[in-house]
């Protein structure tokens, strides 16, 4: 039973316009997600994060929405550039433990 | 730069040999965690160890052994490596569960 999921195996954008990336779970107690980013052959980097308090987090171009009532959350990346060309993973910590569950990713590619 | 570790970066072993991933980080944190990464499937936790001392399965523990063998290191085991094995494998490590991971650049690993 996939707790996080990511439809969407890839997208891609044009330069300049928004990305978005979509993000479900089923798991109603995960009160924190993650977004990480991935370049080949590097490891996944931390990109952005919300606590289930909040409906909305930003930094610089990149915003993420959480609808709890869904159970979905949304990562908005404005305006996209080529270098955000990368897998993205969406994670939540499985509730009590030290373990984040990870999506199976979206490649995003931006193109010039 | 402060970070994790990992050793080898690319490794091929045939079918029935026996090999060890290192991970090391110095940045303190009390958890560390190996991921295999597959297409399709995302990050999938192998084992973790929550603080020092301390060792769990994740998802797919089947086939391998891991150790902490202080704060800073935690190594991975293949004692009969199979092809079902093929994968890329992450090391990652975390101060609290909020603060998301920090993860090695990776372990190309091919069994053949």
């Amino acid at each position: 039973d996939q707790q996080v999921k990511q439809n969407s195996p890839s997208l891609s954008v044009q330069e300049g316009r928004i990305s978005i990336l979509n993000c479900d779970y089923t798991n109603s107690m995960f009160d924190y997600f993650l977004w990480y980013k991935k370049y080949p052959a590097e490891g996944p980097t931390f990109l952005i994060s919300i606590s289930s308090i909040k409906d909305k987090n930003e930094d610089g171009r990149f915003t993420v929405f959480l609808n709890k009532s869904a159970k979905h959350l949304s990562l908005h990346i404005v305006p996209s550039q080529p270098g955000d060309s990368a897998v993205y993973f969406c994670a939540a910590p499985e509730t009590g433990t030290y373990k984040y569950i990870f999506g199976t990713g979206t490649r995003l590619k931006v193109l010039a | 730069n402060a970070g994790v570790t990992q050793t080898p970066k690319f490794q091929v072993l045939k079918t029935g040999q026996s090999m060890t991933l290192q991970c090391a980080q110095d940045m303190n944190h009390n958890s560390m965690y190996w991921y295999r990464q597959d297409p399709g499937m995302g990050l999938r936790l192998i084992y973790y160890s929550a603080s020092e001392g301390t060792t769990d399965k994740g998802e797919v523990p089947n086939g391998y052994n891991v150790s902490r063998l202080n704060k800073r290191e935690f190594s991975l085991r293949l004692e009969s490596a199979a092809p079902s094995q093929t994968s890329v494998y992450f090391c990652a490590s975390s101060l609290t569960v909020t603060k998301g991971y920090t993860f090695g650049s990776g372990t190309r690993l091919t069994v053949v």
